[in-house]
């Protein structure tokens, strides 16, 4: 399986900030890759698909880049709705695999 | 509305089975692949398995292989995971999660809310 290792796995920040977390595949994976929000106890939420395609309703403040086996996720001003816990997928091949996920906490 | 609803999930002792189901309204069910996503309490998300919208094709983790298996009912929109010979391991919150697959990318964009299963004696 394709393993995906995301980076830093917690991260502390405030309102206003800039905040990039990565994500590296084991092997290419082209654009394959998506960014997911979650909040505790809720499900998680698509933010970004295709590496770098916004899913539709989700803030512009929000931004994905990468191909191949390096990818980053950057919210471009965070949000106090922000914080929460960010999770890769790579959709290339089953079976599909995320990243340990990165906690965004209040600094 | 969209919805994705699960069921199924309790308290059940190592070794036992147990059906998850997954209740989808609101859009073509049979049009698309569904998955299972689950959480281990404080844990990240894990792929369980996935199957096809006609139902012909399944995928597995490796954890699960063996043990798991998806089916569907596209006549009642519903989705279903059996788990066999379940341990400890298999604690977690179970998703499911409708796959989309455009020409301009891959994804998983509605969920359900999820449903615990907990083994433990």
């Amino acid at each position: 399986a394709i393993q995906m290792t995301q980076s830093p796995s917690s991260l502390s920040a405030s309102v206003g900030d800039r905040v990039t977390i990565t994500c590296r595949a084991s092997q290419g994976i082209r654009n394959d890759l998506g960014w997911y929000q979650q909040k505790p106890g809720k499900a998680p939420k698509l933010l970004i698909y295709a590496a770098s395609r916004l899913q539709s309703g989700v803030p512009s403040r929000f931004s994905g880049s990468g191909s191949g086996t390096d990818f980053t996720l950057t919210i471009s001003s965070l949000q106090p709705e922000d914080f929460a816990t960010y999770y890769c997928l790579q959709d290339y091949g089953y079976p599909w695999t995320f990243g340990q996920g990165t906690k965004v906490e209040v600094k | 509305q969209m919805l994705l609803v699960e069921s199924g999930g309790g308290v059940v002792q190592p070794g036992r089975s147990l059906r998850l189901s997954c209740a989808a309204s609101g859009f073509t069910f049979s049009n698309y692949d569904m998955h299972w996503v689950r959480q281990a309490p404080g844990k990240g998300l894990e792929g369980v398995a996935v199957i096809s919208y006609h139902g012909s094709n399944e995928y597995y983790a490796d954890s699960v292989k063996g043990r798991f298996t998806v089916s569907r009912d596209n006549s009642k929109n519903t989705l279903s995971l059996q788990m066999n010979s379940l341990g400890p391991e298999d604690t977690a919150v179970y998703y499911c999660a409708r796959a989309v697959y455009t020409s301009n990318g891959d994804g998983l964009d509605y969920w359900g809310q999820g449903t615990l299963v907990t083994v433990s004696s």
